[in-house]
């Protein structure tokens, strides 16, 4: 079976630092995705992973251990308008399976 | 450039009725998905289109769902006799390749 797993809520404060994590075990490895969702609105894409390493992009950076199974989206410089969903996702055996962690609720704080 | 577009984005509709959802994809994008996001859980797969390719459907939850693609472009996803657990957000991704781009949705209630 497929399992992503994301802690359910953070809360930070602006300016600051964070780390969300996520943990899979998934039939098949084709890369890993982070996308921002505002509630109430379409998921928007923050970044792809298929290499390990560490992938900057802007104030967001994401992270990939292929042999462990985890990767991590960092978010510094943190601003209000950060606070949304951030879904972790991995493709799986085949191209098509695109499967996603429950997300993970972040509210920054003033 | 336009983005994916869905509609409508608000269906309210009595248990048993039929509906349908469409969705506009990005033009050029070969692979059209079809997602339902329910409240507090996480996008679950329902079905995949790549160009001419005969469907994925393996996410669909029962036989009362079905969905077209039709031209290779605007896709509509029904759904028969709905029941009250088909209540969600319906999501509609395109993708020229491996990144998908999601639409607004459409929030189905069933009464």
């Amino acid at each position: 079976g497929q399992n992503i797993d994301q802690p359910t809520e953070m809360t930070a404060t602006e300016g600051a630092i964070v780390q969300i994590n996520c943990t899979y075990q998934t039939s098949g490895f084709n890369g890993l995705f982070w996308y921002q969702q505002h509630a109430g609105e379409a998921p928007t894409f923050l970044s792809y992973n298929v290499l390990d390493g560490l992938e900057e992009k802007g104030r967001f950076s994401s992270f990939l251990s292929r042999s462990k199974g985890y990767s991590y989206l960092l978010l510094k410089e943190l601003q209000m308008k950060d606070s949304a969903s951030y879904l972790c996702a991995v493709f799986t055996g085949t191209a098509s399976k695109l499967t996603f962690g429950t997300g993970t609720r972040l509210q920054v704080t003033l | 450039g336009a983005g994916v577009s869905q509609s409508p984005s608000n269906k309210v509709t009595e248990k048993g009725k039929d509906v349908e959802l469409r969705c506009d994809p990005i033009s050029g994008h070969t692979a059209l998905y079809w997602y339902r996001q329910s409240l507090g859980q996480g996008l679950e797969f329902l079905i995949y289109f790549q160009g001419n390719s005969a469907p994925d459907k393996s996410g669909l939850p029962s036989d009362r769902f079905s969905a077209e693609r039709t031209g290779g472009s605007v896709s509509t996803l029904t759904i028969q006799r709905t029941q009250q657990e088909d209540s969600a957000v319906y999501l509609c991704a395109s993708s020229p390749s491996s990144t998908q781009y999601f639409g607004p949705g459409t929030r189905l209630t069933v009464l």
